[in-house]
């Protein structure tokens, strides 16, 4: 079964500041990958996912991913984090074959706090 | 377009009572699924569905039961809740693979 870790349960970065955020998975083909944004009280949000192909992957509100297979990394990074990118952000891994049907596994989140 | 859409937002029950959560999409999607999320936890996935009138069963399904007598509709009870039930449940949808659009959460506290 895949599993998902992302080893920094906070994070703090000084606003204007660039982030990244880690992701390690444990799967034994190509996975599909996603970063998830959920601010308070909301749901998730899609920031940006990879499938195939070019592995740096442009997403919303400015942030990118990296997957390194021999790494087993994907990676979220922003040059310059804006006050409102404060939330927590969840890396997740569905498999590549049987068409994902059966969900996505989620890392346990890294909360991102930004200071003035 | 409304997309998944949780009713109800906020819940508080007593250990025993019984509950359903109700889940609705407007996408056309096949497949929805209910996760709940719990500090430190993430999302674990509780029950999922390929389709209308098929269920299965996630990584946490003890003491959960589903339904799916509609496309639209997917449905989560809890027959006799239990204080560690109480989480934030999420319902999401997608359109064959990924990615899932999820609903903004109901709050459950059991005591």
């Amino acid at each position: 079964a895949q599993s998902v870790t992302q080893p920094d349960i906070h994070i703090t970065v000084s606003e204007g500041a660039s982030l990244e955020l880690r992701c390690n998975y444990s799967y034994g083909a190509t996975p599909y990958l996603f970063w998830y944004v959920q601010s308070p009280g909301q749901g998730l949000q899609l920031l940006l996912k990879y499938f195939s192909g070019d592995t740096l992957v442009q997403g919303i509100k400015g942030f990118e991913a990296e997957f390194k297979r021999s790494q087993s990394s994907f990676n979220l990074r922003k040059p310059s984090v804006h006050w409102s990118d404060a939330a927590e952000y969840f890396c997740a891994v569905a498999p590549y074959s049987g068409g994902g049907a059966d969900g996505l596994t989620f890392g346990k989140g890294t909360h991102l706090i930004i200071q003035p | 377009n409304a997309g998944v859409t949780q009713t109800p937002k906020f819940r508080v029950l007593k250990t025993g009572q019984s509950m359903t959560l109700l889940c609705a999409q407007d996408m056309n999607h096949e497949y929805m699924y209910w996760y709940r999320q719990d500090p430190g936890m993430g999302l674990r996935l509780i029950h999922y569905s390929v389709g209308e009138g098929t269920t299965a069963k996630g990584e946490v399904p003890d003491g959960y039961n589903v339904s799916r007598l509609k496309k639209q509709n997917f449905l989560l009870g809890l027959e006799s809740a239990a204080p560690s039930q109480t989480s934030v449940y999420f319902c999401a949808s997608s359109y064959t693979t990924q990615p899932l659009h999820f609903g903004n959460g109901t709050r459950l506290t059991v005591t």
